[in-house]
């Protein structure tokens, strides 16, 4: 069975600073890993996703994540937080059975 | 165009009491999803819907849940005789049906359910 790892409940980072969201995942087949961004009191947005074309993959808002197979991570990065960046983070995995595993989840602060 | 809507946005039911949680797909989507997001599980999937039927219910809790989905489209989450342990968040998704599991999902904003 695939799981999803994610390090951290909560990060806070400065405005400017590098964001770093960790997610290690765990699938005895090749994954389909996701990257989901949760605003308060909403639903559930896709920031990027990872389906093996190419392993650094970009998403909006200026993140993005590399699939590194030796490591089994897929960690999330933007290189200048935005206070509009404030949120829970969700790391998937799925392997093709469409239902998605998700990680506990990271909320990311962000300080001016 | 719209998005994944649900209905209510929230709830509040007595213990004992039965809740019907709907969700409407963005049209189109043949694929549609229901998971439940609270406190101490975090996401979890309770089921799948390919058309109208649902080829995975593995995530269902128990019995008192059921699911189920009309003309391809509506979809609505039954919970039977309602347990304080039912207070979650539930959100339903929606997407088409791609090749190996790779296609978006597309969530809605959920429905708050408290049991008193």
């Amino acid at each position: 069975a695939q799981s999803v790892t994610q390090l951290g409940s909560h990060v806070s980072v400065s405005e400017g600073a590098l964001v770093l969201l960790r997610c290690n995942y765990s699938s005895s087949v090749p994954p389909y890993l996701f990257w989901y961004v949760q605003y308060p009191n909403q639903g559930l947005q896709l920031l990027l996703k990872y389906t093996s074309a190419a392993t650094l993959v970009k998403g909006i808002n200026g993140f993005e994540a590399e699939f590194k197979k030796s490591e089994t991570s897929f960690h999330l990065t933007k290189p200048s937080a935005h206070m509009s960046d404030a949120a829970e983070y969700f790391c998937a995995v799925s392997t093709g059975f469409q239902k998605l595993v998700f990680g506990t989840g990271t909320r990311l602060l962000v300080s001016p | 165009g719209a998005g994944v809507s649900q209905s209510p946005s929230n709830k509040v039911t007595e213990k004992g009491k039965d809740v019907e949680l709907r969700c409407d797909p963005i049209s189109g989507h043949t694929a549609l999803y229901w998971y439940r997001q609270s406190l101490g599980q975090g996401l979890e999937f309770l089921i799948y819907f390919q058309g109208n039927s649902a080829p995975d219910k593995s995530g269902l809790p128990s019995d008192r849940f059921s699911a189920e989905r009309t003309g391809g489209s509506v979809s609505t989450l039954t919970i039977q005789r309602t347990q304080q342990e039912d207070s979650a968040v539930y959100l339903c998704a929606s997407s088409l049906v791609g090749t190996g599991g790779d296609n978006e999902q597309f969530f809605g904003p959920g429905t708050r359910l408290t049991v008193l």
